[in-house]
């Protein structure tokens, strides 16, 4: 998908686990996002960043951290994962078309 | 895939009518609007953008009406094929939030032959 891609596509974990997503993109686009997708709600904004170590929280950020330490990388953090955080993830790039999504991290937390 | 057994207003359309489909945007600043659809275990895809200073914007077999003094929006997709089966979001962003994209909550088109 235009030079994104999300890891792992799959995962599940326990109750209380630490759980890292990763988003990589190849392209140098400043502009990056994170969403969940839960039934009834839509896409939803987690975090996003505009820039190395420039972060800033979205709508629903409780229980989620981000880092960006070069531009490629995104990283979403769940410190200490819930059953409600069980989810579709999403990052998203800001790119020449506007944006550009991933292909998506089921997560289930167990 | 990523399905992720959305309950979502349906819209069943036969094979070859024209679809259209609704929204309503909650943000009276929002300047720019995306439509996206998603098909199962994939992300959104862009389908058809329009700003504010717009009412009305062709693609290939789709046009978006945007209507901004009731906050609408749609989605017309001229003769709809098995492929256009999927979810449809619209989604608004207020062009200095940092791009932040605000998703409407979804409408699944299924296509009937």
């Amino acid at each position: 998908d235009a030079g994104i891609t999300q890891s792992p596509r799959h995962k599940v974990t326990e109750t209380g686990t630490p759980v890292t997503l990763r988003c990589h993109q190849t392209e140098n686009h400043r502009y990056m996002y994170w969403y969940r997708q839960d039934p009834g709600h839509g896409l939803r904004l987690i975090h996003y960043s505009y820039g190395v170590k420039d972060t800033d929280k979205g709508e629903v950020s409780d229980g989620y951290s981000v880092s960006r330490s070069k531009t490629e990388d995104f990283l979403l953090t769940l410190e200490s994962a819930t059953s409600s955080q069980t989810s579709v993830y999403f990052c998203a790039i800001r790119d020449n078309y506007g944006y550009t999504f991933g292909s998506g991290t089921r997560l289930t937390v167990v | 895939g990523e399905s992720v057994g959305l309950h979502l207003p349906t819209l069943s359309v036969q094979e070859g009518d024209n679809s259209i489909i609704n929204c309503a945007y909650s943000n009276s600043a929002s300047d720019y609007f995306i439509w996206y659809k998603q098909e199962s275990g994939k992300g959104p895809q862009f389908i058809i953008d329009i700003r504010s200073n717009m009412d009305k914007r062709q693609g290939q077999r789709v046009t978006v009406l945007l209507n901004k003094t009731v906050k609408h929006l749609s989605l017309q997709i001229a003769a709809t094929q098995p492929g256009d089966s999927a979810v449809y979001f619209c989604a608004e962003i207020k062009t200095d939030s940092w791009g932040k994209l605000q998703f409407g909550a979804g409408t699944q088109v299924v296509v009937t032959p």
